[in-house]
This record gives structure tokens, sequence and C-alpha cells, in this order.
């Protein structure tokens, strides 16, 4: 079946600009998350929904950084007045989550590459 | 605070050899831990998970060995190929949100 898809793949974008990106996880996948991944800094949790609710955004950097999930599908990851440190790759990752039981495999996406100039 | 080491950083093997990748953590309370793989330029793909309760998994050449009590996770590759050439990132699995902290990985070439 279908995996984890991202779009967009790669994005640059100038300093100040806002930027918005997107994910949709594996059909029937009830949680999502987004990762970032920076050179240097390995891979760092920014941000898991259950359902359209977040209840852990501890990992986002700012209050630049904000995510939304509607109708339990579609998650996007929005950075306002982008920072040259914004640019890393950012990760999308679902799980099926069955019954609250925190033993599934999270799928990830290919990412979205994003360079801020 | 979880962190997760891998050492080394990278790695290089002839083609044939049986090899062993280290990931050490330092809160054993985990639900469980996941072995990716990530070719350059992709995504993350999982390779082995094994739950906190289990000492491990086995898929293929690969087998991956949990020991929780001592914050350690092994991942052996029996008869390395080239094809194997990649950075295989650990990963555990801590607290409510689910989180998963990853190490930086290792980045393991196989010379034909």
């Amino acid at each position: 079946g279908a995996g984890v898809s991202q779009s967009p793949s790669n994005k640059v974008t100038e300093k100040g600009k806002d930027v918005e990106l997107r994910c949709d996880p594996i059909s029937g996948h009830t949680a999502l998350y987004w990762y970032r991944q920076s050179l240097g800094q390995g891979l760092e949790f920014l941000i898991y929904f259950q359902g359209n609710s977040a209840p852990d955004k501890s990992g986002l950097p700012s209050d630049r950084f904000s995510a939304e999930r509607t109708g339990g599908s579609v998650s996007t990851l929005t950075i306002q007045r982008t920072q040259q440190e914004d640019s890393a790759v950012y990760l999308c990752a679902s799980s099926l989550q069955s019954g609250g039981v925190y033993t599934d495999t999270q799928y990830f996406g290919p990412g979205t590459r994003l360079t801020v100039l | 605070k979880q962190e997760v080491t891998q050492i080394p950083a990278a790695l290089s093997v002839p083609e044939g050899e049986n090899l062993v990748l280290n990931c050490s953590f330092t809160d054993s309370a985990i639900y469980n831990l996941q072995w990716f793989r990530q070719d350059p330029g992709k995504g993350l793909t999982s390779l082995l998970l094994i739950q906190s309760s289990q000492r491990e998994q086995t898929s293929g050449r690969l087998n991956a060995s949990l020991d929780k009590s001592s914050g350690r996770s092994t991942l052996y590759i029996a008869a390395s190929q080239p094809g194997d050439s990649a950075t295989y990132l650990c990963a555990v699995l801590t607290g409510a949100n689910s989180k998963l902290t990853f190490g930086k990985g290792i980045t393991l070439s196989v010379r034909p």
C-alpha cells in the first residue's frame, strides 16, 4: 500500500518568508510525528499528534513553528519568518497506535529538504 | 533526559564480513527500540523493532538484541554486502508522548 508522503520534496526560500510543509500519513494511522534532521544535529523530535490533537509540542524549537492536523489525516508544519538555522530535512512519520499501546513501528516519509537563503 | 549514543560514527568493512553495530541509551524506561536504515537523500526505513519485553528480533541477515537493564542494543549484520552501505540509526521510544530519541547513526560502507 501507499506509504507516508511529503510535499514538497525540496523547498528553497528566502529568510523571513513563511513556509508550509505537508504530510500525508498511511491511511488508518492515528498517530503522526514530525522530526527534523540537521547536519551534525541528528534527528530531533518536533511534535506528535494523536488523532487531531497534539499532546506534546515541547519539541517545537520556537513560536515561529506550528503544526496542525485535520480529519485525523493530513498534517501541515508551518514555519513563519524563516531563519537560516531552520534549514534542515523535515521528516514525517505515522504509526497505527492501536489501543494506545506504544508498540508500533513508525513509518517515515522521504522528507522535505528546506533551504533558507 | 534520554540520550542515545552510537559509536563509531563511521565504519568500513570488506564484503562478506559479519559485523556488529552498537547502540547505548541512558534511560532504561523504554517502550521499544528500533533500528532504521537511511540511504543518502532518502527517508528512514524501519529494519527491526524490539519491544521492551523482548531480547532480540531477526529479519533475514539482520539480528538485533536488546539489554534494557544495561541500556544497550546491537545490530548484527551477517555476510555484509555492498548494498548494505547506508547509515544505520538506533532510536528508543520513551514516555507517554511516543517520542523517539535517535542516535546520530553509524555510516557503514561495505567494500566490494
